[in-house]
Parts: C-alpha cells; structure tokens; sequence
C-alpha cells in the first residue's frame, strides 16, 4: 500500500507569484507510480502528470513543472506565473502493485487578481 | 459519451432510505473504480473492479455498501439504510488498461445528502 502526505492544506498566492505544491510519498513498491490531478471548482478531477519510479528526470511543461526526487520520496508541482484560473484543490497520488491510485488530501491553491 | 458519466448528479434522501448510484465508464476502459470525497478531505477509495476479475471490495467502509458492474461497463453503487455520515461526494473513475500507470479519468460525482 502507499501513502501520500501534502502538508499544505491550502495556499494563497496573488497572480503572477510562482508557488510550489509539496508531496511525499511511502511505499513498500519497487515499481510504482506518481500522479497530479487538479480538480477545479466544476469538481471534476483533470490528470496532469504521470512519472514512474525508474524516471527521475523532472518535466516541465508551459508554466507547470515536476521535480522528482526518490532520495527524499518526494514528487514536488510548481505553477510558475501563476493565474486566476490556476485556483484548485490540486492532488498528489501514487500507485503501486494493488493498481489503486492512493490520494493525498489535496492542497487547495488561491490564486488572487 | 466522450467522457465517465454519473447519475444522479445530486441525491438528497432520508436517513435510514437505500441509494443508487450510477457510473457509466468510457466505453472500452477495463478497469472501474469508486471513490467517497468528504468535504475538505482527500479521495477515499471504495471498490474496483478490473474486467472479469473479482472486484477488490477492501475500501468499502461496511457491509450497507455494494457495487456491481454488469458486463463490464456500468456500474452501480448502493448504499443501504444510508446514515448521515454517508453525505459525500460519490466519484467514479475508469482507465483504460490494467496497470499502475494508467491514469484514470473521472466523472463529476454524485453529491449525496442524507437527512
């Protein structure tokens, strides 16, 4: 089984700030998987990022980015520039040999004009 | 559809009533699961279920909970004698193979009140 801790329970940023979303992750998986899934407030949950245990190489993509680092089991999303429409409850999630996705309680991200 | 659809997408019933909940996946995606979302809370798994395997019923949180996918598509979730800490938001999810590292697409929930 896994586990998945976001400390930050909810951040608040104002426009054009760069903020990070923090994840840690235990697991007893040799093979495993991490995710990030937004779910704004319509409530429906949208994937973001996908990285297996074997790839530590970091992504960026537009104004998100990824840092993996299995020497500190964390899996760690910034937003750079962040906009209003950035606003979500953003999840961390991990997936190992059961094949179910286990989530973090979320970190809620506000994003001010 | 394009996408996982849920129905009802709200549920208001009295304690002590048996609910339905329905979850229709994408069509052609194997593997199906439930989750409970309680306010401010993170994603409780329930159930899953993988093509014509026995469906993992470990995350369910008592026997008042079922869920059954017939022909390996729609599923139903019910729950009986519904208490109000049943109140929740009620997530579906297929993907579609079997495998730690296909993500899984969600539908928009059913919100369940119980009175």
């Amino acid at each position: 089984a896994q586990k998945v801790t976001q400390a930050q329970t909810e951040i608040s940023v104002v426009e054009k700030e760069d903020v990070t979303l923090d994840c840690v992750y235990e697991t007893r998986d040799t093979t495993y998987y991490l995710f990030w899934y937004k779910q704004p407030p319509s409530g429906e949950l949208v994937f973001l990022i996908r990285r297996n245990s074997f790839d530590e190489q970091n992504e960026i993509s537009g104004r998100y980015s990824w840092n993996f680092q299995k020497s500190t089991s964390s899996f760690n999303f910034t937003i750079t520039a962040s906009q209003v429409v950035d606003s979500a409850v953003y999840f961390c999630v991990a997936t190992g040999g059961s094949y179910i996705p286990t989530f973090g309680r979320g970190t809620s991200l506000i994003v001010h004009p | 559809g394009a996408g996982v659809s849920q129905s009802p997408s709200n549920k208001v019933t009295e304690k002590g009533k048996d609910v339905e909940l329905r979850c229709d996946p994408i069509s052609g995606h194997t593997a199906l699961y439930w989750y409970r979302q309680s306010l401010g809370q993170g994603l409780e798994f329930l159930i899953y279920f993988q093509g014509n395997s026995a469906p993992d019923k470990s995350g369910l949180p008592s026997d008042r909970f079922s869920a059954e996918r017939t022909g390996g598509s729609v599923s139903t979730l019910t729950i009986q004698r519904t208490q109000q800490e049943d109140s929740a938001v009620y997530l579906c999810a297929s993907s579609l193979d079997q495998g730690a590292g296909t993500e899984a697409f969600f539908g928009q929930g059913t919100r369940l009140t119980v009175v």
